[in-house]
């Protein structure tokens, strides 16, 4: 079963453009979760989408928006990108999402530069 | 609001040595699930050990145990029999039981002697 892939893995941006990464879940799987990771502020949860909505956000000014398709992959949008933006960003699947039991299943993740 | 701390920015272990990486966090919540995950040079997350707090028995996998303790708010990951492949990032995450999102701690980078 092949897992959960992102693209690209590597991005480098100028500020004040826009992105947008995608990320295909494990197959199965309905659940999609984004995270970003900076040295500074860690690992933070961003949103979760199920379904093709929105089911929970994380605290992220509106610039950073999502979708999801009806065969489950996900893409994630920044608008009006700033330095502060460059991160790695991280795709997790699962297959529903709302039992905590179930496991996340990570993806290689996004490398943002913003400069 | 939930928090998660992981006070050891580093730790150091001898290859088959054994090695304990600490959490603590701080919930209202009665029910709620702690998760291990370990994030090597690669960057893929992976999954290492999960507790459910309603469980009162350690959770084990191989060579990985971990110690909870929910009256200390507590969550030790214990590293048995430590190899080479065991250096990386480890991450210690809470999940609430009606929540959807991970919070996650600072993280310990865990090195390993030859």
């Amino acid at each position: 079963k092949a897992g959960v892939t992102q693209t690209p893995r590597y991005l480098i941006k100028t500020r004040g453009q826009q992105v947008t990464l995608s990320c295909s879940p494990i197959s199965g799987h309905r659940s999609v979760s984004w995270y970003q990771q900076t040295p500074g502020q860690g690992l933070q949860f961003l949103f979760e989408y199920f379904s093709e909505t929105q089911r929970n956000k994380g605290n992220f000014p509106g610039r950073f928006s999502g979708r999801q398709f009806s065969n489950s992959r996900s893409e994630m949008n920044v608008s009006t990108l700033e330095l502060g933006d460059s991160a790695l960003y991280l795709c997790a699947s699962s297959r529903e999402g709302s039992n905590p039991q179930e496991t996340q299943y990570f993806g290689p993740g996004t490398r943002l530069l913003v400069l | 609001a939930q928090t998660v701390t992981q006070s050891q920015p580093e730790m150091s272990v001898q290859e088959a040595e054994t090695v304990t990486l600490s959490c603590t966090y701080d919930t209202s919540e009665s029910d709620y699930y702690l998760f291990w995950y370990k994030q090597p040079p690669s960057r893929q997350m992976i999954l290492v050990i999960r507790q459910e707090a309603y469980k009162q028995q350690n959770a084990t996998e191989n060579r990985f145990s971990v110690n909870f303790q929910k009256a200390a708010k507590s969550f030790s990951l214990k590293i048995s029999d430590s190899q080479l492949g065991d250096a990386a990032m480890y991450f210690c995450a809470y999940r609430s039981a009606s929540g959807y999102q991970l919070i996650w701690g600072a993280g310990t980078k865990l090195i390993i002697k030859p």
